[in-house]
């Protein structure tokens, strides 16, 4: 099957610093990737899809200017958590859609999730 | 908006029962509903993908159905083992192109 992978696995970092995550479609072309955060015993949920090229869409109550993602070529995207605080500690994973032969979207097609990464802001 | 749920939240087995977790979805127009498998502190493991104009679909010891007009899915998970132990995930793949995932059934299964 396709591979996600996600970079880095596991980011500690200060309150105040900003984190990049990436996340790559390793053998396929992703024009939408999404990503989701997940709390402690909760499930995930949809943080922002990126399109490639446009801006990312974000969902009600997720901060762009916190969380800017940029998806500036079909095979990888970022989330950067902008001066990160403790309550931002997840984990954050990011799922890719393939894009389909010959470009043509097929709307039921499969999605492949990254490994996750884990975020802890101290 | 799409909300899914899943019963029981958690369960706890000896080895070799069959089990059965249910999902529940309100709005059933959905392109296809994956399960998934999480181990703590882990990624997803795809498990069964069906698609919306599918009933259901097998792999090994496990068994999901979809009834998409009740809004209804069930994992059956045969002759349960220790490694099957791990929270699963059931989520739905909506229009928007993104999943919307239930809150998962932690199961542990007792050697």
């Amino acid at each position: 099957g396709a591979v996600v992978s996600q970079h880095p696995s596991r980011v500690i970092c200060k309150s105040g610093t900003s984190v990049k995550i990436e996340c790559r479609s390793l053998d396929f072309q992703a024009t939408t990737m999404f990503w989701y955060r997940q709390f402690p015993k909760q499930s995930l949920m949809l943080m922002a899809t990126s399109n490639e090229g446009s801006k990312a869409t974000y969902e009600q109550g997720v901060e762009k200017d916190k969380f800017l993602i940029n998806h500036a070529s079909l095979t990888l995207s970022t989330l950067t958590v902008t001066s990160a605080h403790p309550e931002d500690s997840s984990f954050y994973i990011c799922s890719a859609r393939d894009r389909g032969a010959g470009g043509h979207l097929v709307h039921s097609r499969e999605q492949f999730f990254g490994p996750g990464t884990r975020l802890t802001v101290l | 908006k799409q909300e899914v749920t899943q019963i029981p939240a958690a369960l706890s087995v000896p080895e070799g029962e069959n089990l059965v977790l249910n999902c529940s979805f309100t709005d059933s127009a959905i392109y296809n509903l994956q399960w998934f498998r999480q181990d703590p502190g882990k990624g997803l493991t795809s498990l069964l993908l069906i698609q919306s104009s599918q009933r259901e679909q097998t792999s090994g010891r496990l068994n999901a159905s979809l009834d998409k007009s009740s809004g209804r899915s069930t994992l059956y998970i045969a002759a349960s083992q220790p490694g099957d132990s791990a929270t699963y995930l059931c989520a739905v793949l909506i229009y928007g192109q993104n999943f919307v995932f239930g809150p998962g059934t932690r199961l542990s299964v007792l050697p």
